[in-house]
């Protein structure tokens, strides 16, 4: 069965600390692997976008990995600020065009 | 500001009624797909539409879920006789399938209340 896992369900950090969000997925035939951000009450915001070939890539402060061996990936925040705080949620599709979505982690940075 | 939008922007209702949503998506994108979130979870997937053609439907869409993209452009979803369970976010996102890696934009989603 295709499924996507998040792993912390919910973080809370100090404002100006690093993070690392997890996220395991056994969806195949895999073709792609996003990260959103998605702010209380609106929809998502594309972050990143990593094909199979793909070991980093870099937004700003956010920083996503993929291994696609262990079928992980991670996403990493530096310099953490209030704003960043927002569900984040793993997506992986695979080479039919379905998209799988994982529950998200939620992340507070407080003061 | 994305470029997706959505209306209307909530919606109450009372059980046993008809509820339409529309989308208008970013205007080049050719893909467009709604999505259903409930609170404290990812969104599940609904259906897509390639051009005005609905290519995929979740088993989650049921006979009372109907969705239209009749010029390629806009689209609608319409629920009928809604249920207390249907109550959540509907989300509607687009993109322009040039690569295997289209980047879907959401909009701010339509969150339905039923009584």
């Amino acid at each position: 069965k295709n499924q996507v896992e998040q792993s912390p369900q919910s973080l809370i950090i100090l404002e100006g600390k690093n993070c690392t969000l997890q996220c395991n997925y056994t969806v195949s035939p895999f073709s792609n692997l996003r990260w959103y951000k998605q702010d209380t009450g609106r929809g998502p915001v594309s972050l990143t976008i990593m094909t199979f070939s793909e070991n980093t890539k870099s937004n700003g402060r956010y920083t996503a990995t993929l291994d696609a061996d262990t079928k992980q990936s991670s996403l990493h925040i530096t310099a953490s600020q209030l704003s960043d705080s927002a569900s984040y949620i793993c997506v992986v599709s695979d080479t039919g065009n379905q998209f799988y979505f994982g529950t998200g982690t939620s992340l507070t940075v407080i003061p | 500001d994305t470029g997706v939008s959505q209306d209307p922007r909530h919606k109450i209702t009372k059980r046993g009624q008809n509820v339409t949503f529309r989308c208008d998506p970013i205007s080049e994108h050719n893909r467009l797909y709604w999505y259903r979130q409930t609170l404290g979870q990812g969104p599940e997937f609904l259906t897509y539409f390639q051009n005005e053609a609905q290519l995929e439907k979740s088993r989650l869409l049921s006979d009372r879920f109907s969705a239209e993209r009749p010029k390629g452009s806009f689209s609608t979803l319409e629920i009928q006789r809604t249920e207390q369970g249907d109550s959540a976010m509907y989300l509607c996102a687009s993109s322009l399938t040039r690569q295997i890696t289209d980047t879907q934009y959401f909009g701010p989603g339509t969150r339905l209340t039923v009584l």
